[in-house]
């Protein structure tokens, strides 16, 4: 059976810190993956897609970028954090049209 | 451009009463409507989509195309039914990432 997984679940990091975030995905091959970020108020916003190893696709201008060295594997990352970092992150992996969700990780930016 | 408007941030019913969380769109062509819950301490799921028909744990939720709506119902709201719940738009057919979320109405459902 497909699996995902992120962590840390939770973080806190000061402001100008680097930020990884990691999502594996178990038990199907090529997945497409997304980066959510979810905002009280302001529902999902889908930060990255990705549709194979070292395909990154960004939806909105933002202080994070996303990686994918191997074919199960998402990370999220940041050079230099923001206080308007902060948020519940989401990784998800797209099946018959439904996306299945990681558990989430949720960063707060000092 | 799609949207997708929920208009209740929150709602609070009695255990027993029945609930309707609203979901309006705003999209050109032929959606898919789904509706994704996120119960305490759980990941986000799918609960439903328009194009199964099916009623998930008593719930149902009907596109009317008229009124651009998708709103979701159950008769008799349950305690287990408190949860953050989100809308979501897709044209027919389309990938994951043409995806568009409501902002989410967060249910509680009181003793």
């Amino acid at each position: 059976s497909q699996t995902i997984h992120q962590w840390p679940a939770t973080l806190v990091q000061p402001v100008g810190s680097p930020l990884s975030l990691e999502c594996t995905v178990e038990g199907t091959s090529n997945p497409n993956l997304y980066w959510y970020r979810q905002a009280a108020g302001r529902g999902l916003q889908l930060l990255f897609y990705s549709v194979g190893i070292g395909q990154i696709s960004s939806e909105v201008p933002q202080n994070l970028s996303a990686s994918r060295p191997q074919d199960r594997q998402f990370i999220l990352s940041s050079k230099k954090l923001l206080l308007s970092d902060s948020g519940f992150y989401l990784c998800a992996y797209a099946n018959t049209g439904e996306l299945f969700f990681g558990e989430g990780s949720r960063l707060t930016v000092l | 451009a799609q949207r997708v408007t929920q208009p209740e941030k929150l709602l609070s019913v009695f255990k027993g009463a029945p609930v309707e969380l609203k979901c309006n769109y705003s999209y050109s062509g032929s959606p898919e409507l789904f509706w994704y819950v996120q119960y305490s301490r759980q990941r986000l799921q799918l609960l439903l989509r328009h194009i199964s028909r099916e009623s998930i744990k008593g719930f149902t939720a009907d596109l009317n195309k008229g009124e651009t709506s998708f709103h979701l119902k159950k008769p008799f709201a349950q305690e287990e039914d408190s949860a953050m719940y989100y809308c979501a738009l897709s044209p027919i057919s389309g990938s994951a990432r043409q995806l568009t979320f409501g902002s989410g109405t967060q249910l509680t459902v009181l003793p």
